[in-house]
C-alpha cells in the first residue's frame, strides 16, 4: 500500500527554465492538495484538485503557476519561467474525501532555482 | 479569518525532561479539525493526530498527549521523557469543514533535544 509519491524529490532549475513536479496519491484518494513551504517557514496552501477539476487555486500566484489532475496519472503542479523566489520545497497531500479526513503527506519536492 | 499561532519558534530541552509545545487558533467556522504533523530533518512530513472540534477529550498516545481546550482555542502538545529522536520542527494546523478543507499551518516549532 505505497503512501503519496512525489518526483522528483530534488529538482534544479535556472533562473526562466520550467519546473514540472509530479504528485501521485495514495489509491483510492481523489483528492489532492499542493502545499509550498519557504526556507524556515512554514506550509501555505495553493491549490486543492479533485480529478479533472481545479476545485480551489486560491493559494497559488495569479502568473506562472498552474496545476492539474489528469483523470489519468498524477498531478502535476507547473512553473513557468522560473525565478530564485520559487525556491522551496513543494509538497501534496492526498485526501480519501472531503470532511476533515487527514491528509497525507509525500516527500515533497526541493526546488532550486539558480 | 483563520488564523494558527505557535508563539514558540524554537525550544530546547535536555533528553528526559518534559516538554510542551503551544498552538491557538481562530476560526469563525463551528466544525473545524486540528492537526499536528511533525517535520523531522529529513524534511518529510508525518501526521500526528487530528481532532474535531466537538471532542474535547485529551488524548495519549505514548509519550504524546495532546490537551484540546475551546475555552482558550488551545490544542496543546505535550512530549514526556523527551528523546533526541523527538528533534524535529513540529506544525500545528487548521481545516474547516466549509471550503476547500485545506490544511492552514502554523509557522512551526523548531524542537531540539539535547543528549
Amino acid at each position: 500500500n505505497a503512501g503519496v509519491m512525489q518526483n522528483p524529490r530534488h529538482l534544479v532549475r535556472r533562473r526562466g527554465q520550467e519546473a514540472r513536479l509530479r504528485c501521485s496519491p495514495m489509491k483510492g484518494h481523489s483528492h489532492v492538495y499542493w502545499y509550498r513551504q519557504l526556507p524556515e517557514e512554514g506550509l501555505k496552501f495553493m491549490v486543492y484538485l479533485q480529478k479533472e477539476n481545479i476545485i480551489d487555486e486560491s493559494g497559488m500566484p495569479k502568473e506562472r503557476f498552474s496545476a492539474e489532475f489528469p483523470k489519468e496519472g498524477p498531478s502535476i503542479l507547473r512553473i513557468q519561467q522560473v525565478v530564485r523566489g520559487d525556491s522551496a520545497a513543494y509538497f501534496c497531500a492526498s485526501q480519501a474525501d472531503r470532511g476533515g479526513n487527514e491528509q497525507f503527506f509525500g516527500p515533497g519536492t526541493r526546488l532550486t532555482v539558480l | 479569518a483563520q488564523k494558527v499561532t505557535q508563539a514558540q519558534t524554537e525550544i530546547s530541552v535536555v533528553e528526559k525532561e518534559d516538554v510542551t509545545l503551544d498552538c491557538v487558533y481562530e476560526t469563525r467556522d463551528t466544525t473545524y479539525y486540528l492537526f499536528w504533523y511533525k517535520q523531522p530533518p529529513s524534511g518529510e512530513l508525518v501526521f500526528l493526530i487530528r481532532r474535531n472540534s466537538f471532542d474535547e477529550q485529551n488524548e495519549i498516545s505514548g509519550r504524546y498527549s495532546w490537551n484540546f481546550q475551546k475555552s482558550t482555542s488551545s490544542f496543546n502538545f505535550t512530549i514526556t521523557a523527551s528523546q533526541v529522536v523527538d528533534s524535529a520542527v513540529y506544525f500545528c494546523a487548521l481545516s474547516w469543514r466549509t471550503g476547500a478543507n485545506n490544511l492552514f499551518f502554523g509557522t512551526g516549532t523548531r524542537l531540539t533535544v539535547i543528549p
